[in-house]
């Protein structure tokens, strides 16, 4: 079992939808949790941080953790073709940083 | 600032070839990583250098070896290339998990 684990998809969701990409660990330790987008071809990039149970907002982006179901979730409002990506959830295990497989999302106009 | 430089971005190897990735920083950070990404899979961690002088496996550490040179540097070294070593290669560095990463090295291994 992997110790992040994550649906790889694709999830394809229209323009001005909300995408919804889920993330699962396993170890119980892990304090700092992070997702990063992936364009075909390029390096990830960081977009969200979370640390705490609870949601935290930047812009159209929402991530989400609990801690206690041992999850961490992204939400993406009002979806661009522009955010169809490779989503990344990742995860600090002592001073690891351990990746899910992915997450392919397309949004279609 | 030129962050984390990676070369080479391309190289062909003939299976039993050896060859050694470069990775250098200029962020002053003290953790860098090697992960290897194939389709499918994810990022994974092969080797990981918490600070300098120090360096621990990763989840696929077989086959590669790694220096921490200097603060700066963290080079990967195939010493006996395989096929199953054909692979996008990213070098990262990092502070708090904040990961910055290399454009990539993609190898193939025939």
């Amino acid at each position: 079992q992997k110790e992040v684990e994550q649906n790889s998809g694709p999830l394809s969701v229209p323009e001005g939808a909300i995408a919804s990409l889920n993330c699962t660990y396993s170890d119980r330790g892990s304090q700092s949790f992070f997702w990063y987008r992936q364009y075909s071809g390029k390096s990830p990039e960081l977009i969200m941080s979370i640390y705490s149970n609870g949601d935290k907002e930047d812009g159209r982006f929402t991530a989400q953790l609990n801690k206690a179901s041992q999850y961490v979730s992204l939400l993406i409002r009002d979806s661009q073709p522009s955010d169809s990506a490779t989503y990344l959830c990742a995860a600090l295990i002592t001073d690891k940083l351990i990746f899910g497989t992915g997450t392919r999302l397309q949004v279609f106009p | 600032n030129a962050g984390v430089t990676q070369t080479p971005k391309f190289q062909v190897l003939k299976t039993g070839q050896s060859m050694t990735l470069q990775c250098a920083q200029d962020m002053n950070h003290n953790s860098m990583y090697w992960y290897r990404q194939d389709p499918g899979m994810g990022l994974r961690l092969i080797y990981y250098s918490a600070s300098e002088g120090t360096t621990d496996k990763g989840e696929v550490p077989n086959g590669y070896n790694v220096s921490r040179l200097n603060k700066r540097e963290f080079s990967l070294r195939l010493e006996s290339a395989a096929p199953s070593q054909t692979s996008v290669y990213f070098c990262a560095s990092t502070e708090g998990g904040k990961l910055f990463f290399g454009s990539g090295t993609q190898l193939s291994v025939l």
